[in-house]
């Protein structure tokens, strides 16, 4: 089975700009959730999306926004960036029935 | 949310066990201790997780304290391929994983 796969795996922007993420989650699974790495804050939980319905959001501004498509596939939305959104952002899918996640590479963006 | 405690870092030799430890003595009843390792320039990877009673599977081994206040991570044999951050998370949503700093494991030849 093909692991989670992310695009772009780099992408630099500059402060102002949007940008857009993409996930595609292991075949078979209806869970897509979304984090934040960062060297000062490590890990941080964005959002959960499952059958199309976001079901949890972490703690971060409206700027950061998702969707996910009937096929499971999921991408994350950050407008008008700030230097402080540079980050790697990891995707992760899961099965209903299960609490294991599996994670994707990665997004590593650049805000200048 | 239940927090989980564990040191910034150990070094072990090759082929030698590792006993990662971490704390969590404000964890619920519901709550599964998972263990996640993120290797350099990848996504964090599941390594094991439980409940209550202890678990093995091909990648490790993880000992649970009766009083489920701790636990231990425990590699066999360590490798090369093992140096990475392990991450003791406490999970009873499924859906939402909080990780803390984690414990960055060196391995030396």
């Amino acid at each position: 089975k093909a692991g989670v796969t992310q695009t772009p795996r780099y992408l630099i922007k500059t402060r102002g700009q949007q940008v857009t993420l993409s996930c595609s989650p292991i075949s078979g699974h209806r869970s897509v959730s979304w984090y934040q790495q960062t060297p000062g804050q490590g890990l941080q939980f964005l959002f959960e999306y499952f059958s199309e319905t976001q079901r949890n959001k972490g703690n971060f501004p409206g700027r950061f926004s998702g969707r996910q498509f009937s096929n499971s596939r999921s991408e994350m939305n950050v407008s008008t960036l700030e230097l402080g959104d540079s980050a790697l952002y990891l995707c992760a899918s899961r099965r209903a029935s299960t609490d294991t996640q599996y994670f994707g590479p990665g997004t590593r963006l650049t805000v200048l | 949310d239940a927090k989980t405690t564990q040191p910034n870092s150990m070094e072990s030799n090759e082929e030698e066990p590792v006993h990662l430890p971490c704390n969590h003595s404000t964890i619920s009843g519901t709550d599964y201790i998972h263990w996640y390792r993120q290797l350099p320039s990848q996504g964090p990877e599941y390594v094991i997780h439980g409940l209550t009673s202890n678990v093995n599977n091909r990648m490790a081994s993880l000992a649970i304290a009766e009083d489920r206040k701790s636990s231990t991570l425990i590699l066999h044999r360590a490798t090369l391929r093992d140096a990475a951050v392990y991450y003791c998370i406490l999970n009873n949503a499924g859906n939402m994983l909080t990780f803390g700093g984690g414990t960055r494991l060196m391995v030396k030849p």
